[in-house]
């Protein structure tokens, strides 16, 4: 069974710093691109980050593009998101979510993981 | 520029059928989407990918009463027999020749 668990949510202040992790199950994990979505309180999904799965290929949102890094330990079968000088409209859930085609960067999303609470105030 | 649009709400009855519409921007009618249910509280689970020509491929576990189809720029989710626990948000999702994903804005269906 393919699972995808998020951890490292938490209240930051504005300006701080957080690092998201994304341990995955159930597949071969370097043979799958893993993307982060997340979802502001109230709000639809909005895509945040990918990377493939050589991390030869990673690309962000223009919404957090240089404060934000992904990275992958596939090793670990796992996915970071380094997020750096968190503003407000960072608060948000977090998910990570597989690719649903081998080695391509980017298709449809096959598996969700439940998601992890960043929250940002001063 | 890559952009899904969907209706904001929809409802239907319970047992009744729904079709939910996506829509592709100029110039991408082409592109395959793919649609994933929220229902309250939860996250996102994938149901299919619909290609332009109509071709599915359906999640894990994705009863038959739900289908896809496809028209032109539009891509639809079909959900026949309607229960109770499909009231939720629905969003198409795509993606283009780099790494980025394009989400719609979702549709909320209300099982009355």
């Amino acid at each position: 069974e393919v699972q995808l668990v998020e951890s490292g949510g938490a209240l930051a202040q504005p300006g701080r710093s957080l690092r998201l992790s994304c341990v995955a199950s159930g597949f071969t994990f370097d043979d799958y691109a893993i993307h982060w979505v997340r979802q502001s309180p109230g709000k639809g999904l909005e895509w945040v980050a990918g990377i493939k799965w050589n991390s030869d290929n990673i690309g962000y949102a223009d919404s957090v593009k240089g404060r934000f890094t992904i990275s992958r330990d596939n090793a670990k079968n796992s996915v970071y998101l380094q997020m750096n000088s968190l503003r407000p409209e960072d608060a948000a859930l977090y998910f990570c979510a597989k690719v649903g085609l081998v080695i391509t960067p980017v298709a449809f999303f096959d598996h969700w993981g439940q998601g992890t609470l960043v929250a940002v105030s001063s | 520029q890559l952009v899904l649009t969907q209706s904001p709400s929809a409802s239907a009855s319970l047992g009744a059928s729904v079709k939910l519409t996506c829509t592709l921007s100029s110039g991408h009618s082409t592109y395959a989407i793919a649609w994933h249910q929220q229902q309250p509280d939860k996250g996102p689970r994938y149901l299919m990918k619909v290609t332009s020509g109509g071709s599915l491929t359906k999640g894990d576990g994705i009863p038959d009463r739900f289908s896809g189809s496809s028209s032109g720029a539009e891509r639809y989710l079909i959900i026949s027999s309607l229960q109770s626990e499909d009231e939720g948000d629905y969003y198409c999702q795509t993606w283009g020749t780099g790494i980025d994903a394009v989400f719609g804005g979702g549709t909320k269906l209300a099982v009355l």
